[in-house]
């Protein structure tokens, strides 16, 4: 998993609930990318980050807002969470001098 | 607006077969063209890349051919086995400021069959 953790791994929540899931990476890479994954979809970006305090927004980033206040972590909060944001999230990682971007283990979600 | 388009959604293959997936893009910006392989529960991993200057690369079992004029790319798995059986993504990637953006196909389910 190119020592990334995702936490929680499994979240159940509520429809209008904040939710926030966290992405821990140790090596400081500089490049960090949230994807969600749905079936017939593939994966689709949402956010990503290169660099601290610098995010961009990618294909899927309506209703999302993350932050990077330090290199090892990137935060995809959901401010009001609603049932078409189920979904497994995945973050990502470039490694220095490479076009290849490495996954974490996945958050899957569920808003009832 | 899907500018990764990927085929078949799902495949069976018999154990000592040839998979094959196809993908094809639009976007000429692309210049780096991963697959990954998922389990149930894993993230995807890095199967096997490729550069649109080369038409073809071979790492063991795994072939992807590329055709750039034709903005298409495949995957072929040769001798498959039932460790195999996964769901395989196509993807493209392109500069974004200095990161890098992917774009994912839909994804083939495969299945091969000891």
């Amino acid at each position: 998993d190119a020592g990334i953790t995702q936490s929680p791994r499994h979240k159940v929540t509520e429809t209008g609930t904040p939710v926030t899931l966290r992405c821990h990476q140790t090596e400081n890479h500089r490049y960090m990318y949230w994807y969600r994954q749905d079936p017939g979809h593939g994966l689709r970006l949402i956010h990503y980050s290169y660099g601290v305090k610098d995010t961009d927004k990618g294909e899927v980033s309506d209703g999302y807002s993350v932050s990077r206040s330090k290199t090892e972590d990137f935060l995809l909060t959901l401010e009001s969470a609603t049932s078409s944001q189920t979904s497994v999230y995945f973050c990502a990682i470039n490694l220095p001098g490479s076009d290849t971007q490495y996954f974490g283990p996945g958050t899957r979600l569920t808003v009832l | 607006q899907q500018q990764v388009k990927q085929s078949p959604q799902s495949l069976i293959v018999q154990k000592g077969g040839i998979s094959i997936i196809n993908c094809a893009y639009e976007n000429t910006a692309f210049d780096y063209f991963p697959w990954y392989q998922q389990f149930p529960g894993k993230g995807p991993a890095l199967l096997i890349a490729i550069r649109p200057d080369v038409s073809e690369k071979k790492e063991g079992r795994f072939t992807i051919s590329f055709n750039k004029s034709a903005k298409q790319f495949s995957l072929h798995i040769m001798d498959s086995q039932p460790g195999d059986s996964a769901t395989y993504f196509c993807a493209a990637s392109k500069s974004s400021g200095s990161a890098r953006q992917l774009t994912f196909g839909s994804g083939t389910q495969l299945t091969v069959l000891p």
